[in-house]
């Protein structure tokens, strides 16, 4: 299984920023996906997840309204649009696959990270 | 549901066994998994479903459930076991993690 992250950047306050996650070594299409970030220094944060499909989202309440998880089981790859991001955004972001495909379970394998730093 | 780990660091030595609580705030039944990460790296899953290691994990790292307190115990501590070990739910979205134990050499 590999995850590989791009995207990642500096962007102003109020900017927009779209992740892709591109997977490979496992049926893409069976299972749920997701995102998780870091900030510098602290713990982890579950931002999103999808089910195998695409069809059902979740995000948490700190991105909901301004963060869209999306899954292209054609090319493989997993996106997140960020818009309206703000300083508190700033974090290394995960790509994490679920070992289901309803989006509710353990996050067996992880990327390596794209950092995105929102600053003026 | 909301997750508190403890203690949020501790000190131990090699050969030493650790134990790693998180209590959660609900009945999250049996959706109670561990993380290992390491300073620069991406974490790694070590237990799912409180207590099954996920594929490559030693079996020093175990994992049991009392109620909605749930332990992480890694025996006979090796060198490289060294880290930050996080819990997290799987019950029900939002899904969330503990606040993370960091584990260090005494």
């Amino acid at each position: 299984v590999q995850l590989v992250e791009s995207g990642g950047g500096l962007v102003q306050p109020g900017g927009s920023l779209r992740l892709s996650c591109t997977a490979s070594g496992f049926t893409f299409s069976n299972y749920a996906m997701g995102w998780v970030r870091q900030a510098p220094g602290m713990g982890l944060d579950w931002v999103s997840t999808t089910t195998s499909g695409g069809s059902r989202t979740y995000y948490a309440d700190s991105v909901n309204g301004r963060f869209t998880i999306s899954k292209d089981n054609f090319r493989s790859t997993l996106y997140l649009e960020m818009e309206r991001l703000r300083a508190e955004d700033t974090a290394m972001y995960y790509c994490v696959k679920l070992d289901n495909d309803y989006g509710g379970g353990a996050f067996d394998y992880w990327g390596q990270g794209t950092l995105v730093t929102v600053s003026s | 549901i909301h997750l508190t780990q403890s203690p949020s660091s501790l000190s131990a030595s090699v050969g030493d066994t650790v134990t790693i609580t998180c209590r959660a705030s609900q009945n999250i039944y049996r959706y109670l998994n561990w993380y290992q990460q390491k300073p620069g790296k991406a974490p790694n899953l070590l237990i799912y479903g409180t207590s099954t290691l996920h594929s490559g994990v030693p079996p020093r790292f175990s994992g049991s459930r009392s109620g909605t307190d749930f332990t992480l115990t890694i025996s006979s501590l090796q060198r490289e076991d060294f880290a930050t070990y996080y819990c997290q739910h799987s019950f029900t979205s939002p899904l969330s993690f503990g606040g993370g134990t960091k584990v260090e050499i005494k």
